[in-house]
């Protein structure tokens, strides 16, 4: 089976750092993905890492550690259109599977 | 490349009804996703075809709903004699070819059950 775990809501300010952290257990591996969703929006893709180590992507960074089961979305200079739910989502095999997600609110 | 499109946007239908959504993925797209969401949660697979072959339907999907894609092009999702409990937002995702190719979404079809 699947599991995954990630902070249900994080709160920070404008411009400030975040990280957002998950874990997560799969019967198989072939990469992981952090998507974005705005509220009442579809998903849309951030990243995807298959092999250890950190992706820079502009203001977003991704990590992963396949030997941990873990892996983190970094948000830098945060604005406030930011706001919006980060989902961790492992693809285990042919499927993807949402767990879900971090709900992330920027304040000014 | 005019991304994925879904029809309609909203659906409001009477318990019992039957309903179609339509999903037109990215042009060339091998993989086509059905995925359900309700508020406050991530997005629940439903089924996936590869061209036009159903490869895999999850337990969720009971036999009240039923999914096609004749052509490897388009998809449509029936849902037969809807219930309360089926008001949520259907999401179609498609992909070039595999599990670890990118999913990109379409705008999703939000079904509400009175």
């Amino acid at each position: 089976g699947q599991n995954i775990d990630q902070p249900t809501e994080m709160t920070a300010t404008e411009g400030a750092i975040v990280q957002i952290n998950c874990t997560y257990q799969t019967s198989g591996f072939n990469g992981l993905f952090w998507y974005q969703q705005h509220a009442g929006e579809a998903p849309t893709f951030l990243s995807y890492n298959v092999l250890d180590g950190l992706e820079e992507k502009g203001r977003f960074s991704s990590f992963l550690s396949r030997s941990k089961g873990y892996s983190y979305l970094l948000l830098k200079e945060l604005q406030m259109k930011d706001s919006a739910s980060y989902l961790c989502v492992p693809a285990p095999g042919q499927n993807f599977v949402f767990g879900p997600g971090t709900r992330l609110s920027v304040l000014p | 490349d005019t991304g994925v499109s879904q029809n309609p946007r909203h659906k409001i239908t009477k318990r019992g009804q039957n309903v179609t959504f339509r999903c037109d993925p990215i042009s060339e797209h091998n993989r086509l996703y059905w995925y359900r969401q309700t508020l406050g949660q991530g997005p629940e697979f439903l089924t996936y075809f590869q061209n036009e072959a159903q490869l895999e339907k999850s337990r969720l999907l009971s036999d009240r709903f039923s999914a096609e894609r004749p052509k490897g092009s388009f998809s449509t999702l029936e849902i037969q004699r809807t219930e309360q409990g089926d008001s949520a937002m259907y999401l179609c995702a498609s992909s070039a070819r595999g599990s670890t190719d990118t999913q990109y979404f379409g705008p999703g079809t939000r079904l509400t059950v009175l």
